[in-house]
């Protein structure tokens, strides 16, 4: 099946740092999803984002909806370590609209 | 409170044998979807519905069956022709219908061994 290009795969950080990261696609996405995932837990849902160029935020976090509708970005500000854990883009794609599309994640390290 | 639930959250089975996990949610959602996640991976989709009594295969589906009895319930068993079964299995679900219904929630998840 279709995957999407997360990056980076992990990043190790100091508290306090901010993070990027990012989703892109060969295909055009009507809807990005972000979800963060902590170990042995299911994916909690932070951001979705439905239109073209949407900047949407959620405390700490700010999610993009890229302009070619191709990709995605996921900003996380002032790093705590509880933020520590797996952030997974999704994506329904154009004419897809029973299915979601996954990133593999990036894991997220917070040092203290 | 509504949510997702899975049970049992860490489950272990003899190779050959069949083996049952459960999925209910309260939130009165039409779809849901069963995935498989490996360490490292992302989630591969097994099954998904759409409609009570109505199912369609994802893209992993070789090795698994579901049922759609109730609209709350989406049990998956992993039978024995599944060569690898050993994973965490996340159930999901979503509205059809509304402005965010794209938007899957997903149950903790049962972490699968078979020994």
């Amino acid at each position: 099946g279709q995957q999407l290009n997360q990056s980076p795969q992990s990043m190790f950080i100091q508290e306090g740092e901010d993070v990027s990261m990012n989703c892109t696609s060969s295909s055009i996405f009507n809807t990005w999803l972000w979800y963060k995932q902590d170990p042995g837990e299911g994916p909690v849902l932070l951001i979705a984002l439905y239109k073209a160029g949407e900047l949407t935020s959620n405390g700490r976090l700010t999610a993009q909806f890229g302009i070619t509708r191709k990709d995605s970005f996921l900003n996380i500000s002032a790093s705590i370590p509880s933020d520590v854990g797996i952030y997974f883009c999704a994506g329904q794609a154009q004419g897809g609209s029973e299915k979601l599309v996954f990133g593999k994640g990036t894991k997220l390290t917070v040092n203290p | 409170d509504g949510g997702i639930t899975q049970s049992p959250k860490y489950l272990f089975r003899k190779e050959g044998q069949n083996v049952t996990l459960s999925c209910e949610q309260n939130l009165n959602h039409d779809a849901m979807y069963w995935y498989r996640q490996d360490p490292g991976q992302g989630l591969r989709l097994i099954y998904y519905s759409q409609i009570v009594n109505d199912f369609q295969k994802g893209d992993i589906a070789e090795g698994y069956s579901v049922s759609r009895e109730k609209k709350e319930s989406f049990p998956l068993t992993v039978t024995s022709a599944q060569k690898n079964p050993t994973a965490f299995y996340l159930c999901a679900s979503r509205r059809t219908s509304g402005a965010s219904y794209n938007e899957q929630f997903f149950g903790p998840g049962t972490r699968l061994t078979v020994l």
